[in-house]
């Protein structure tokens, strides 16, 4: 059974720095390419990092280019998302998404809360 | 990047009756990777439908999506009062995968 764990969320200042975790079991992770989606308090879903299975490839929304930094460690099964500079409108739950030919896989989702 | 539009914005309708929501790409959507989600407060969005037209696991019957290239369609055929609530469409056959603004359905 494919699971996606998200960890790492908190309660951070705007400007401070957070790295969100994804565990991944169920499935071969080296294989397949990750993704990061956030939804913010009363907004839509929105997709904000993509990174390949072999790493060669990597896409990022414009609200958080240059902030944050997808990655992914194969040994670990891991995916990260190390998030700078972080701002107010960058609060959100945010998920792990993996992508399996038609099919679509989701962890619960982390909270991030950015408030002073 | 491809760009979801979905209609309507807000659909109001009473228990028992037809649901049509309607998600149209800015390309084609390759091989029909189109997927359909519902999403409550507090809660992970749950996939209904995913390949335009198959239904995830545990889904009833009654959600059912059809289309194709640009234009898909998730019907729910008599709503339940638990079906309301946001509904999303995703297209994840281009990278990067992108989502509609989402439908919300309320209770009329």
């Amino acid at each position: 059974e494919v699971q996606l764990v998200e960890s790492g969320g908190g309660l951070v200042q705007p400007g401070e720095s957070l790295r969100l975790s994804c565990a991944a079991s169920g499935f071969t992770f080296i294989s397949y390419s990750m993704n990061w989606v956030r939804q913010a308090p009363g907004k839509g879903l929105e997709w904000i990092s993509y990174i390949s299975s072999s790493r060669s490839t990597i896409y990022y929304a414009e609200s958080v280019r240059g902030r944050f930094t997808i990655s992914r460690d194969n040994a670990k099964n891991s995916l990260y998302l190390q998030m700078n500079s972080l701002r107010a409108e960058d609060t959100a739950v945010y998920y792990c998404v993996m992508i399996r030919g038609v099919a679509v896989y989701w962890g619960q989702g982390t909270l991030v809360t950015v408030s002073s | 990047e491809i760009v979801l539009t979905q209609s309507p914005g807000t659909l109001s309708l009473s228990p028992g009756e037809r649901a049509t929501l309607s998600c149209r790409a800015s390309q084609s959507v390759s091989s029909s990777y189109l997927a359909w989600y519902q999403h409550k407060p507090g809660q992970a969005p749950r996939l209904l439908i995913y390949g335009a037209s198959s239904r995830a696991t545990g889904i009833p019957d009654r959600f059912s999506g059809s289309g194709s290239g640009t234009d898909f369609t998730l019907t729910i055929s008599r709503l339940e009062p638990e079906d309301f609530g946001v509904y999303y469409c995703q297209q994840y056959g281009s990278s990067p995968c992108s989502f509609g603004q989402g439908t919300k359905l309320e209770i009329k």
